[in-house]
């Protein structure tokens, strides 16, 4: 299989404060790793992508000073937002690419509900 | 920009039944990837397809890629509640590892 995890599941912070997110792909190596953030009924809206060892590369509106990505390793990337305030209130959910492949098929993580108060 | 339109958005219907959901774009993609998204969790794949025309089947679930490589369709046969959820197309290109999501589809099957 293609397994990913996110810790924490959900966390609630105070304004201000800095979360960081972590996604793991478990039993394969990720060349690439996305952040996505969902809104309640909503599609997936991309934030980054992060190859490891090197910089992410953000989408257009995503303030790359505010969420901060590291791709340490072939396994892990973290997401850090940084001094939280309300609408940064969302679900978060990271994926990760198997190897190479040409299909692009990513695969996630169960996502973080981050809820800022 | 590529687009990938799904429709309908909503649908809610009693178990038993058929349904279609469609994924249409002007753009060409190289591959198309079908997920299942519970409330609170991540998308599940279901299923990847990559040759115009191909068809895959998944118990229920019948996917297609059409022809051009442009839009694609899941139908599920005899609905059943376990089915409910949000259903994501995203198209791939050979371009680079990004994937465009459709809007969704948000299936409820009620017992």
């Amino acid at each position: 299989g293609a397994v990913v995890s996110q810790h924490p599941s959900r966390v609630i912070c105070k304004s201000g404060t800095s979360v960081k997110i972590e996604c793991r792909s478990l039993d394969f190596q990720a060349t690439t790793m996305f952040w996505y953030r969902q809104f309640p009924k909503k599609s997936l809206m991309l934030m980054a992508t992060s190859n490891e060892g090197s910089k992410a590369t953000y989408e257009q509106g995503v303030e790359k000073d505010k969420f901060l990505i590291n791709h340490a390793s072939l396994t892990l990337s973290t997401l850090t937002v940084t001094s939280a305030h309300p609408e940064d209130s969302s679900f978060y959910i990271c994926s990760a690419r198997r190897g190479r492949s040409s299909y692009n098929e990513q695969f996630f993580g169960p996502g973080t509900r981050l809820t800022v108060l | 920009t590529q687009l990938l339109e799904q429709s309908p958005q909503f649908l809610s219907i009693q178990e038993g039944e058929n349904l279609t959901v469609y994924c249409n774009s002007s753009s060409v993609f190289s591959s198309l990837q079908w997920y299942r998204q519970e409330p609170g969790e991540g998308p599940v794949l279901l299923v990847t397809v990559v040759t115009g025309g191909e068809v895959k089947k998944l118990k229920r679930l019948t996917f297609q890629f059409g022809d051009a490589r442009k839009d694609s369709s899941l139908h599920i046969t005899a609905a059943q509640p376990g089915d409910t959820g949000l259903y994501l197309c995203a198209g791939g290109r050979n371009a680079g590892n990004m994937l465009t999501f459709g809007g969704g589809t948000r299936l409820m099957v009620k017992p």
